[in-house]
């Protein structure tokens, strides 16, 4: 299974509302997580099952969709936000990764 | 604390090996699926491997396939990753990760990773 990201980078101020978007090559249920990654650091997971937050991860984060289609919503960017993010199907192996979106400051 | 840390990266030459290893604390390392995922310099993140708790089944990425063996000890709470027939690109930081099946099965917790170069 492909994941494709987009948009693969994006510059946004603090405070704004950013989408992301996940497809998948064929469905997948809702067996997709999200990963925000910062440079230097080990990958951190924010959401499973494509819409539950994981937990200590702030509710500025949200996620939605199934089948192919997913999104990774920041309803309000804050400076800690800059990073990179990732999905990651966890339908069947290989457990494939999109190419990330990396979001910096405007 | 729980925690996983890796060792065993290092310089590489093309077409040998190198064993990595993943010490696992603080949680019931038997009770959990593990996994391998790298990071090329610049790069995104690759799945690569997945061992289940007895062992039994495990998958690989195409790009390892044949040549890369992931292994685990749990009387040691250990994983490992056996490298043989180095390339280039194989160079990068190598996570391991621990599975969570109340997470529907994704990542929580990974390592802080250890770098393999592969160079002549």
């Amino acid at each position: 299974i492909q994941l494709t990201q987009s948009p693969s980078s994006l510059s946004a101020s603090a405070g704004d509302r950013v989408t992301i978007t996940c497809r998948a090559s064929q469905g997948i249920g809702s067996s997709l997580a999200w990963y925000q990654q910062k440079p230097g650091k080990a990958p951190n997971l924010l959401m499973f099952g494509a819409s539950i937050l994981q937990s200590g991860v702030p509710s500025r984060f949200s996620g939605s969709g199934s089948g192919t289609d997913f999104t990774l919503t920041i309803s309000s960017l804050q400076p800690e936000d800059f990073a990179t993010y990732y999905c990651q199907q966890l339908n069947s192996y290989p457990r494939t990764f999109g190419p990330g979106t990396r979001v910096e400051i405007k | 604390e729980v925690q996983l840390v890796e060792s065993g990266g290092g310089l590489g030459q093309p077409g040998g090996s190198l064993r990595l290893s993943c010490a696992a604390s603080g949680f019931t390392f038997s009770s959990y699926e593990m996994t391998w995922v790298r990071q090329a310099p610049g790069k995104g993140l690759e799945w690569i491997s997945y061992i289940s708790t007895s062992t039994t089944t495990v998958y690989y990425a195409d790009s390892v396939k044949g040549r890369f063996t992931i292994s685990r000890d749990n009387a040691k709470n250990s994983l490992f990753l056996q490298m043989t027939s180095l390339r280039v690109e194989d160079t990068a930081v190598y996570y391991c990760a621990r599975v969570d099946n109340s997470y529907y099965f994704a990542m929580e917790v990974w390592g802080q990773g250890t770098t393999v170069t592969v160079s002549s």
